[in-house]
């Protein structure tokens, strides 16, 4: 069974790009959640995903953004990048939400350097 | 608001040894889920274990157990017989019912190092 793919693996962008990053779950996992990790602040929610619905939204700019398709497959998407947006983008995907003893499995990331 | 302390920046252990890497949590949500996370170099997040907070036994998987003391808040993961496979960043984590469980809370992590 495959795990979580996410693509790109490695990206690099300017200041002022935009960057849409991919991930698809593990088949027939329907909910998807995105981290930022940083060496500064560690790993950070973004947003979560279940049944093409945004369920949860971390502290994050609304340059941040994202989408669910009825696949299950997300991206997320940042705009008007900034040199604090390099980091490791993690993907992660379970059976459904709601539940404490839900697993979240994680894919290899995007790791973004904005120059 | 749910809060992880890891306390130990770096653990250096034995092959063959077990080590202990430190957890404490802070919640006020009566139902949570905690979880441990390797992290090695090359990012992937890798889930190892997993506690609820109603769980009466310390859960096991494999080599690795989860010490788990809900009074004192705490949540340690004890790694019996190390290898060298096991030098990775390790990361505490927990969820809780008042964000929907949707939400993983992570701690700085520890880095540990298996040496021969």
């Amino acid at each position: 069974k495959a795990g979580v793919t996410q693509t790109p693996r490695y990206l690099i962008k300017t200041r002022g790009q935009q960057v849409t990053l991919s991930c698809s779950p593990i088949s027939g996992h329907r909910s998807v959640s995105w981290y930022q990790q940083t060496p500064g602040q560690g790993l950070q929610f973004l947003f979560e995903y279940f049944s093409e619905t945004q369920r949860n939204k971390g502290n994050f700019p609304g340059r941040f953004s994202g989408r669910q398709f009825s696949n299950s497959r997300s991206e997320m998407n940042v705009s008007t990048l900034e040199l604090g947006d390099s980091a490791l983008y993690l993907c992660a995907s379970s059976l459904v939400p709601g539940e404490a003893k839900n697993i979240q499995y994680f894919g290899a990331g995007t790791r973004l350097s904005v120059l | 608001a749910q809060k992880i302390t890891q306390t130990q920046p770096g653990m250096f252990v034995q092959e063959k040894e077990a080590v202990t890497l430190d957890c404490t949590y802070d919640t006020s949500d009566q139902s949570y889920g905690l979880f441990w996370y390797k992290q090695p170099s090359s990012g992937e997040m890798i889930f190892l274990i997993y506690q609820g907070s109603y769980d009466e036994q310390n859960a096991t998987e494999g080599r690795y157990s989860l010490n788990f003391q809900k009074a004192r808040k705490s949540a340690n993961l004890v790694i019996s017989a190390s290898q060298l496979g096991d030098s990775a960043m390790y990361f505490c984590a927990m969820r809780g019912s008042r964000s929907g469980y949707s939400t993983l809370t992570f701690g700085k992590g520890t880095m540990l190092l298996v040496s021969p």
